[in-house]
């Protein structure tokens, strides 16, 4: 049974820091992983999405690498700002692309100005 | 460009009753799921469809159902309500594109916020 681990549950920075939030999985049979941010109260919107395939994706300050063999994927995020809190997950998508995303806990984001 | 619409935002039930959660989408997924988030937790998938007529159990699906007919709607129905299903519900989309498309991405609805007293 697929496991979906993100550590930690909760950061703080000060505004302007580049950050790294970690994302684990238990079964390294994917079909591909997904990077989603949450703000209070809302739905969730999908940020970057990687292949099995592919090692890494890019958008604007955000980066996003993944490692199947080890089970670990990360989300880099450069030069932090106030508008980037909130609570970032990812999930996993099983090997046969049946649609079935596993979470995991979603790390809470808080940029100081 | 509505994308996926839930309804309702909000809703206070009593232990026992019965409800349907709406979920539409207009962007001709054949994928959409149901997922269910309690606090400080991540999404917990209920049930889902790859397609009309086609739904399948998901992580938890206990005290749930669902059906398809048709490709934009994919209504959560609560039979019994009960505490435990206190919770924001999701209901999400995407298309099942090859591995090199984008459209794999899922798109989410707003939430429905449910709380069983």
């Amino acid at each position: 049974k697929q496991e979906v681990t993100q550590i930690p549950a909760a950061l703080s920075v000060p505004e302007g820091e580049n950050l790294v939030l970690n994302c684990s999985f238990t079964d390294s049979a994917i079909y591909n992983l997904q990077w989603f941010r949450q703000d209070p109260g809302k739905g969730l919107t999908s940020l970057l999405l990687i292949q099995s395939s592919q090692r890494e994706q890019t958008s604007g300050r955000l980066n996003a690498s993944l490692d199947k063999s080890s089970g670990r994927s990360t989300l880099y995020i450069a030069a932090s700002q106030p508008g980037d809190s909130a609570t970032y997950l990812c999930a996993v998508r099983g090997s046969s692309n049946t649609g079935k995303l596993i979470f995991g806990q979603g790390t809470t984001l808080q940029v100081k100005p | 460009n509505a994308g996926v619409t839930q309804t309702p935002k909000f809703r206070i039930l009593k232990i026992g009753q019965s409800m349907t959660l709406q979920c539409t989408q207009d962007m001709n997924h054949n994928y959409m799921y149901w997922y269910r988030q309690d606090p400080g937790m991540g999404l917990k998938l209920i049930y889902y469809s790859v397609g009309a007529g086609i739904t399948d159990k998901g992580e938890v699906p206990n005290g749930y159902n669902v059906s398809r007919s048709t490709t934009e709607d994919f209504p959560l129905r609560l039979e019994l309500a009960a505490p435990s299903q206190t919770s924001v519900y999701f209901c999400a989309s995407s298309s099942p594109a090859g591995p090199s498309s984008g459209a794999n991405v899922l798109t989410f609805g707003a939430g429905s916020r449910l709380t069983v007293l």
